[in-house]
């Protein structure tokens, strides 16, 4: 089945570590998308990358960083320069990048949390 | 900056009611406009994509409208069942940039 999977589902980070988030999409999609999710907030975009080593910073890039080095693949490493990073994080793909404006799919989501 | 409203931000019906969920917008150069579904914990299922140039889309109970000169779109399920309880979200993509704005969603709750 073609789709966009996350991993972990749960994960755990000490005060001052790096973690990193894992995306992996096999719809042949070329634009990829990360999104933070806080309750009772709508979606808001970190980064996106329209083609393979390409992105660009959403609209709360700070305390993060990623990597487009294959098309299927688009991790996110929260760093430690995050001051809030307990959220729910997801991935999402659409299939034309460039065109704009397209039809976007989503992973079942990373939910973070800093003990 | 696009902002993208849905109101109510709850709401509570008995099985079997239609209902009409809202989605406004502030900038009318949209691109398409989405309707996703979001179950507890769980990622967003789309339901339904308008592009700009269209005026509604169907599949199943549910029809989307789309008003760019109004700045809105109202998300319309037809004989609601308990299985629809879930978060309803929208997102309007912008002209000649692929980039997205979500609003903050509706709880809706099917009561049996």
């Amino acid at each position: 089945d073609g789709g966009i999977t996350q991993s972990p589902k749960y994960l755990f980070r000490k005060e001052g570590q790096n973690v990193t988030l894992s995306c992996e999409q096999n719809l042949n999609h070329d634009a990829m998308y990360w999104y933070r999710q806080d309750p009772g907030q709508g979606l808001r975009l970190i980064y996106y990358s329209q083609i393979v080593n390409d992105f660009q910073k959403g609209d709360i890039a700070e305390g993060y960083s990623v990597s487009r080095e294959k098309k299927e693949s688009f991790p996110l490493t929260v760093t430690s320069a995050q001051k809030n990073p307990t959220a729910f994080y997801l991935c999402a793909s659409s299939p034309l990048g460039l065109a704009g404006g397209d039809e976007q799919f989503f992973g079942p989501g990373t939910r973070l949390t800093v003990l | 900056k696009q902002e993208v409203t849905q109101i109510p931000a709850a709401l509570s019906v008995p099985e079997g009611e239609n209902l009409v969920l809202n989605c406004s917008f502030t900038d009318s150069a949209i691109y398409n406009l989405q309707w996703f579904r979001q179950d507890p914990g769980k990622g967003l299922t789309s339901l339904l994509l308008i592009q700009s140039s269209q005026r509604e889309q169907t599949s199943g109970r549910l029809n989307a409208s789309l008003d760019k000169s109004s700045g809105r779109s109202t998300l319309y399920i037809a004989a609601s069942q308990p299985g629809d309880s879930a978060t309803y979200l929208c997102a309007v993509g912008r002209y000649n940039f692929n980039k997205f704005y979500f609003g903050s969603g509706t709880k809706l709750n099917v009561k049996p």
